[in-house]
């Protein structure tokens, strides 16, 4: 299994709403990585847990509250959004174990909110 | 600070040769990749060069390392249709271990038939 799956593929979300994102990989990364990417942008980088913790947060809102609860795992939990948190939500991983690594990117989920 | 840089857009004719160049300005850059971005969807890693190789080739695709210029460009021959993407150039940087990637703002390629 060499995949980052990412769900749901696409989310439309009231400001009030309460969402989450989820990130799964089983190739046994132990870093993963939330982006952010607006269109026609390049990605941009929000949180880095490492060892299933938390450690860079890109001085990021805190209506974005990330979670990993194991290896495997990394949520997204979206709160009172604003209509220009719109955007393609990356997540990555990688193994973290040697110096020749790749960061393994899903296909994103693209969030619209109204 | 560190910065990437790429044209925007090229636009090449079926069969032709493309080149996309980057170029980047922090010297103690790792690994640089080329990421290929088809329209909305994920990033996938096309390949990547180590900072002490100068040229890596992986079948149609050879990528091309100046250390010294900081410049970093990727060949793709024989260009098909099916290569019309975005495609952003990326640097490692090793700052705190956490081995971080800088993205440049990405080259729109178009393939005309």
């Amino acid at each position: 299994d060499t995949e980052v799956t990412q769900t749901p593929k696409h989310l439309v979300m009231g400001m009030t709403n309460k969402k989450s994102l989820k990130c799964e990989q089983h190739m046994g990364h132990r870093a993963m990585y939330w982006y952010k990417q607006k269109a026609k942008k390049p990605p941009e980088l929000m949180f880095v847990y490492s060892y299933e913790k938390l450690s860079i947060n890109e001085s990021v809102p805190s209506r974005f509250s990330p979670e990993c609860p194991n290896s495997s795992l990394l949520n997204l939990h979206l709160h009172a959004l604003q209509p220009e948190d719109s955007a393609l939500y990356l997540c990555a991983s990688r193994r973290q174990r040697s110096i020749n690594e790749k960061l393994f990117f899903g296909s994103g989920t693209q969030l619209s909110v109204l | 600070g560190e910065d990437v840089e790429q044209s925007l857009f090229l636009s090449v004719r079926e069969g032709d040769s493309s080149v996309i160049n980057c170029t980047y300005t922090d010297s103690s850059s790792t690994y640089l990749y080329w990421y290929k971005q088809e329209p909305g969807a994920g990033l996938q890693l096309l390949t990547y060069i180590f900072s002490n190789m100068d040229m890596k080739q992986d079948q149609r695709l050879t990528v091309l390392l100046n250390k010294k210029d900081k410049h970093l460009s990727l060949r793709i021959a024989d260009t098909q249709t099916g290569d019309s993407a975005i495609y952003f150039c990326a640097e490692r940087v090793d700052g705190g271990s956490q081995g971080n990637l800088i993205f440049g703002k990405g080259t729109k390629l178009s393939v005309k038939p």
